[in-house]
Order: structure tokens, then C-alpha cells, then sequence
């Protein structure tokens, strides 16, 4: 029962355009939304957060979007860049301190 | 400051045999929480610790077990390996359960069951 989606293993994007990667969650509980960034060989690095009394969190290159209703967030990276090509994990916990559950990752890649 | 260090950082193990692997978190963490990401998978939660006390657990079989110590460093132990167990082990650790920032992972222990 995978409660936390991420549809598209890879995504491909040109260097100075818009990377928006998506995440679907089936649990109505979930309340606290974080995305994670991986390169191989290291351990997950926290990227942002969002919690769901807001719609919209913004930090520098990186937005959160969160859809309650469609169950549904988005990651937007504007302008991507070459050193943004990492494997993205999004994640919810039910409680803001209760487990991550994560999705499956979408491997980003982003073209010179 | 250190970060999450896991040991050993590669292991090979024989069918059958057990295996344990090591956490430090970060110091002044007293949150621990382990994490398999097999391909396809993403992250499956295995348990998560806090003071020495298993807070949550995944569902994984009971031959995944866990504990943590009081210095909040902690050890996973898997027994009767399985081919399939075959993954990258994540510890992240934070200073109590879910801050805000979210956890601290560590470089991962990639275990090969052959």
C-alpha cells in the first residue's frame, strides 16, 4: 500500500527551465509534506517543507505547492540548474514529528 | 559539526547469516530512525527511536529489529538474511521526532545478501 506516490520515475529538463516534479498521498491524515534531495553515494538531504495550513511555501529556486483537495504537491525548481540533477523523495508524516512516508523518488536530470 | 555516521558503509553477507548495523547521529540528537530504499521502493520506514523507546515501527518482519542506546547512538539488526534484503540502509537522526527542518541522513550502510 504505497500511501505517498511519485509517478514518474525520471524526469529530463533543459539547464534555465522550469523542473516541476509531482507527488500524490492517499492518507487524509498526512499534514506535514517535506521534500528530499539524494545524490548517489550520500544520504538524503532535506530541500523544503510545507504544512497543510498553507498552500504555497517558497525558498529561493524551490517551491512547495500543496493541493489538499486533489491530495496532490508539487515541487517547482526555477531556473533548474546542472548541479540540481539528484533523485527527489517527497514525503508526509501525519503529525508534524510522526513517521516520513516517502515515495518512490523521481530521478531528475537537467541538461547543460 | 559531525553528521550521521553509519557503519560500516559496505557489507556483503551470505544468505542465512545475520548482520547490524551502526548509527551515530548527530550529536545532541536524541531521534533515530531507519529507513531501506531498494529500487522502485523509495524509502520504507523500518523504526523510529527516542531515548532509548521504539516510538513507531514499518511493516517489516520481525527479523528486523532495532535498538538505541543511551548516548541516542543506535544499531539495526536483520537475522536469517534474505536475497531480497538486499538494499541501502538510511539512519536519520533529529533532536526530537520531526522538526521542522526535518531529519539528518546519514551516508547509508549498502548491504549485498548473496
Amino acid at each position: 500500500d504505497q500511501q505517498v506516490k511519485q509517478n514518474s520515475p525520471s524526469l529530463s529538463v533543459q539547464e534555465g527551465r522550469i523542473s516541476i516534479l509531482n507527488c500524490d498521498y492517499t492518507n487524509s491524515m498526512f499534514d506535514y509534506f517535506l521534500w528530499y534531495k539524494k545524490y548517489p553515494a550520500e544520504g538524503p538531504t532535506f530541500l523544503i517543507s510545507i504544512s497543510s495550513i498553507k498552500d504555497k511555501n517558497e525558498d529561493g529556486r524551490f517551491t512547495v505547492f500543496l493541493n489538499k483537495s486533489a491530495k496532490h504537491l508539487s515541487l517547482h525548481i526555477v531556473p533548474s540548474q546542472p548541479g540540481d540533477s539528484a533523485v527527489y523523495f517527497c514525503a508526509a508524516s501525519a503529525i508534524q514529528g510522526g513517521k516520513l512516508i516517502f515515495g518512490q523518488g523521481t530521478e531528475l536530470s537537467v541538461k547543460p | 559539526k559531525a553528521g550521521v555516521t553509519q557503519t560500516p558503509r559496505y557489507l556483503i553477507k551470505t544468505r542465512g547469516q545475520q548482520v547490524t548495523l551502526s548509527c551515530s547521529p548527530i550529536s545532541g540528537h536524541r531521534s533515530v530512525s531507519w529507513y531501506q530504499q531498494t529500487p522502485g521502493q523509495g524509502l520504507q520506514f523500518l523504526f523510529e527511536y527516542f531515548s532509548e523507546t521504539q516510538r513507531n515501527k514499518g511493516n517489516f518482519p520481525g527479523r528486523f529489529s532495532g535498538r538505541q542506546f543511551s548516548n541516542s547512538r543506535s544499531e539495526m539488526n536483520v537475522s536469517t538474511l534474505e536475497l531480497g534484503d538486499s538494499a541501502l540502509y538510511l539512519c536519520a537522526s533529529s533532536l526530537v521526532p520531526g522538526e521542522d527542518y526535518g531529519y539528518t541522513f546519514g551516508s547509508g550502510t549498502r548491504l549485498t545478501v548473496v
